[in-house]
């Protein structure tokens, strides 16, 4: 592993189901951060964390939960998926200083 | 709160051309501004950023942006584009009172360069 991984690739989930989008992170990196990728919005983040046992809430949250038992871990799940769920979503992380960010290739969400 | 704004949902030059990618943003304080690229089905490559000192930032594949603080503006540019800089451009901000170090993204505008 080098740099941050997520899991799946893509995904098509059916309306109601429960759904984790798996992140993990080789850099040590205390900062992490969930964005979804829609058309002509950008991305908009939906959680963060800062170090493991400490998580916040971005712009979009609604629908969403995080979980950050470890450094290198941070999952993201959807309860019970609706359609306007379906997005891209990425993962990110922060090392120490202003600007050392890292995305993941992202998972490709669609809810049917 | 920042934000960001990317004027123009797609740009088209042909290759050789110059390339400019407009970018504005509001902030509180002086900005972290940061340019990203995003390849079909890609994740997001980091091309450049701007935290302090020199207003012109040079990146990678040879992209430049300038940070112009009376227009809040942080502009990308490059002299000469190439078919294969045809891709998704982000910019982004991120406020540097904020501990948590979020970045706001702009839209994105769409690159298009033709031969």
């Amino acid at each position: 592993i080098a740099g941050i991984t997520q899991a799946p690739t893509s995904q098509i989930l059916a309306a109601g189901r429960r759904m984790t989008l798996r992140c993990t992170q080789d850099m040590r990196h205390n900062a992490m951060y969930w964005y979804r990728q829609d058309l002509g919005l950008g991305l908009r983040l939906i959680h963060y964390s800062n170090t493991a046992g400490t998580t916040g809430k971005g712009e979009v949250p609604d629908g969403y939960s995080v979980s950050r038992a470890n450094t290198d871990d941070f999952p993201l799940t959807l309860a019970s998926a609706v359609p306007s769920q379906t997005s891209v979503y990425f993962c990110a992380s922060r090392g120490q200083g202003a600007d050392g960010y890292t995305f993941g290739s992202g998972t490709r969400l669609t809810v049917v | 709160a920042q934000s960001v704004a990317q004027p123009e949902d797609q740009v088209n030059v042909a290759e050789g051309n110059p390339l400019t990618v407009k970018c504005t943003y509001s902030v509180s304080g002086n900005p972290y501004l940061f340019w990203y690229v995003q390849y079909p089905n890609r994740g997001l490559q980091f091309l450049l950023k701007y935290i302090t000192g020199d207003n012109l930032v040079k990146g990678s594949y040879g992209f430049e942006a300038e940070f112009n603080k009376s227009q809040t503006s942080f502009h990308l540019k490059k002299p000469s584009a190439l078919v294969s800089d045809s891709a998704l451009y982000f910019c982004a901000v991120r406020a540097p009172t904020d501990s948590w170090g979020k970045l706001q993204f702009g839209a994105g505008t769409q690159v298009v360069v033709t031969p």
